[in-house]
Order: structure tokens, then sequence, then C-alpha cells
């Protein structure tokens, strides 16, 4: 079983539409992030949930909205795509230990195309 | 404002020797560093971490150093092995904090 899965893998849109990217872990974490990945390879954090509450909201258009239906779930929904929206987008868990010593784990990834 | 840097995108190593990643950051409030391999198609994965209150870990043949008052750190792979070639991304973090920075990656190449 795959711990922290999203869907779709690809995406090819164009301009102006509305698409959604789900992501599921199985591995009972209590925080969910979401990271774009842009063309020089940057990885940068976008939003992170815990227990279904938005905790990080980096500088990220509104078009842009997460929505965390429980902790195992967080869904990215872009509104009216742009050119610069195609990245890599790739959702990740970590579980709080107790001793500062998170880590992420990460899904494999969803590639979004924008026409 | 990028504060976590890797300055290099690419090494090629020859099989059986020593890779060596390098990493630079320029907050001095991170206390806790990663570093993760992506195989293309894959997302990241956890290889090794450091905290700052050592200067080395070691987990087979990984081996993380910090410095911290220099604000760097470095990843060693020895033997390298084919299987090794990948992206490697640093990250790093305050302890017990749940925002994690990363660098742009270096893709590593061992030759057979």
């Amino acid at each position: 079983d795959t711990a922290v899965s999203q869907t779709p893998k690809y995406l090819v849109t164009q301009m102006g539409n509305d698409k959604s990217i789900k992501c599921e872990q199985n591995l009972g974490h209590d925080t969910m992030y979401w990271y774009k990945q842009d063309s020089k390879k940057f990885l940068k954090i976008m939003f992170s949930y815990n227990n279904k509450e938005l905790i990080i909201n980096e500088t990220v258009p509104n078009r842009f909205s997460p929505k965390s239906p429980d902790k195992a779930h967080l869904n990215l929904h872009i509104n009216s795509l742009e050119l610069g929206d195609s990245a890599v987008y790739f959702c990740a868990s970590s579980l709080p230990t107790g001793w500062g010593n998170e880590k992420l784990f990460f899904g494999s990834g969803t590639q979004l195309s924008v026409l | 404002d990028q504060q976590v840097k890797q300055n290099s995108p690419s090494l090629s190593v020859q099989e059986g020797r020593i890779s060596i990643l390098n990493c630079d950051y320029t907050n001095s409030m991170f206390d806790y560093f990663l570093w993760y391999k992506k195989y293309p198609a894959e997302g990241p994965t956890f290889l090794i971490s450091i905290s700052s209150i050592k200067d080395k870990n070691e987990d087979g043949r990984f081996t993380v150093f910090l410095n911290k008052s220099a604000k760097h750190l470095s990843l060693h792979i020895v033997p390298s092995q084919p299987g090794d070639s990948a992206v490697y991304f640093c990250a790093a973090s305050t302890w017990g904090g749940n925002q994690f920075y990363f660098g742009t990656g270096t893709s590593l190449t061992v030759i057979p």
C-alpha cells in the first residue's frame, strides 16, 4: 500500500480551467502539506494542515484553495489556471514525534501542465 | 528568498568512489537538517538527518556532516553505487517546527 498517494499523476489542461488534485495518507499522520516544485526545481511549501486545520499558508494566490475533509486527506483546488501554475505538486505528511525530529513523507507528485 | 542552497546542480562520480554533496543555509535559527533522495517520477524519500547538537551522523554508507559556524552541511556517500544515481535535496527546519525549507537539489550520477 502506498503511504502517501496523490491523483492524478499527470494533469494537462487549458488556461482558465479549474482543476483539483487529491491526496490521501494511510500513515496516521496528523500533518499534511502541499509543496510546489517549479521549473527551477525549487521545492517550496504552499500549505500545511494539522488535524484538518490550516497552520501554514505561504504567499500563494487565492486561486489555490486547500481542503482537508479529515486528517488523512488534503486536496488542492486551483481556479482559473494560468501558464505559471505549470509545475510538479507534491503532497506530504508528517507525524509530530515530540522529539522534534519530524520528517516528511512525500507522494509521487502531480505533473500539472497548463496550455 | 532561498534560505537553503545547493550550488552544484549536478555531480558525476565513479562507482566505488566517494560522493560529496554540499548544502548551505542562511537562517541561523535552523537546527535540524535532512537529506532526501528523489528518483524520476517519484516523490522525495527521507535519507538521513542531523540535529544541530551533533556535527556528524552516520547511517551505513551515508554520513552527514554539519558545520554550524559556516552554516554548511554535506552528505558523503561511500562507496558510491549506480543505484545512488538520483537527485538529492537538502532541507532545513527548526527543531520541532513543521516548516521545512528545501534546496534546489543536486543530481548525482554514479558511473559504473
